[in-house]
């Protein structure tokens, strides 16, 4: 059973702090790494992919990835009330079907 | 990446009634998927939807409540059958595209409250 291990959270963070929010996954064959954005009552969007070993950066976005460990992690920097949401990680393999965690809820306060 | 229009957006339904969900994509589309998400939970897969043949159903769900149409690259319908109040829940379309096969892309949700 594949399995995508995510903190539930809430993390709170103050407006223009760093937030941190971790994965980690069971799959070692896992080739495709994601993360979604899902504001209450909407549908996932995708924020952000990565594929190998390291860090990615879009905007303040930054998504790292170590596949030794199984650990996925996103950082959003100078955090704004606007990214408060949950944040879904999905992992996928050569079927290229994603599987999801459960959330972590993030809420940025003023 | 692409638009993915599901219709309708919102249903109540009265138990044992079933209801149609229709998944629109603007794009070449690779693959077709429909996710169950319940309040405060991640998103479950029912099932792949298949051009042409019958989908590809998740452990717990089978096509007799489930059934799947995908009559073309890029539309797929999903019906609940035989509603009960445990089917009330979230249904999303998901959509992997021709050059993006890698990522998928979701509809707007299908919120489902069966009385």
């Amino acid at each position: 059973q594949k399995e995508v291990e995510q903190n539930s959270g809430p993390l709170s963070v103050p407006e223009g702090a760093i937030a941190s929010l971790n994965c980690t996954y069971s799959d070692r064959g896992s080739q495709s790494f994601f993360w979604y954005r899902q504001y209450s009552g909407k549908s996932p969007e995708l924020i952000m992919s990565i594929y190998s070993n390291g860090d990615k950066e879009d905007g303040r976005f930054t998504a790292q990835l170590n596949k030794a460990s199984q650990y996925v992690s996103l950082l959003i920097r100078d955090s704004q009330p606007s990214d408060s949401a949950t944040y879904l990680c999905a992992v996928s393999g050569g079927s290229y079907i994603p599987t999801f965690g459960r959330g972590t809820s993030l809420i940025v306060h003023p | 990446s692409a638009v993915i229009s599901q219709k309708p957006s919102r249903d109540i339904c009265q138990r044992g009634t079933s209801l149609t969900i229709q998944c629109q994509v603007d794009s070449q589309v690779t693959m077709m998927f429909w996710y169950r998400q319940q309040p405060g939970q991640s998103l479950t897969l029912i099932a792949t939807a298949n051009q042409g043949s019958e989908a590809t159903y998740e452990s717990g769900f089978v096509i007799d409540k489930f059934p799947i149409s995908r009559p073309n690259l890029t539309f797929s319908t999903l019906t609940v059958s035989n509603m009960s109040p445990e089917d009330s829940s979230i249904y999303l379309c998901s959509a992997s595209i021709r050059g993006r096969d890698t990522e998928a892309f979701f509809g707007q949700g299908t919120r489902l409250t069966v009385v």
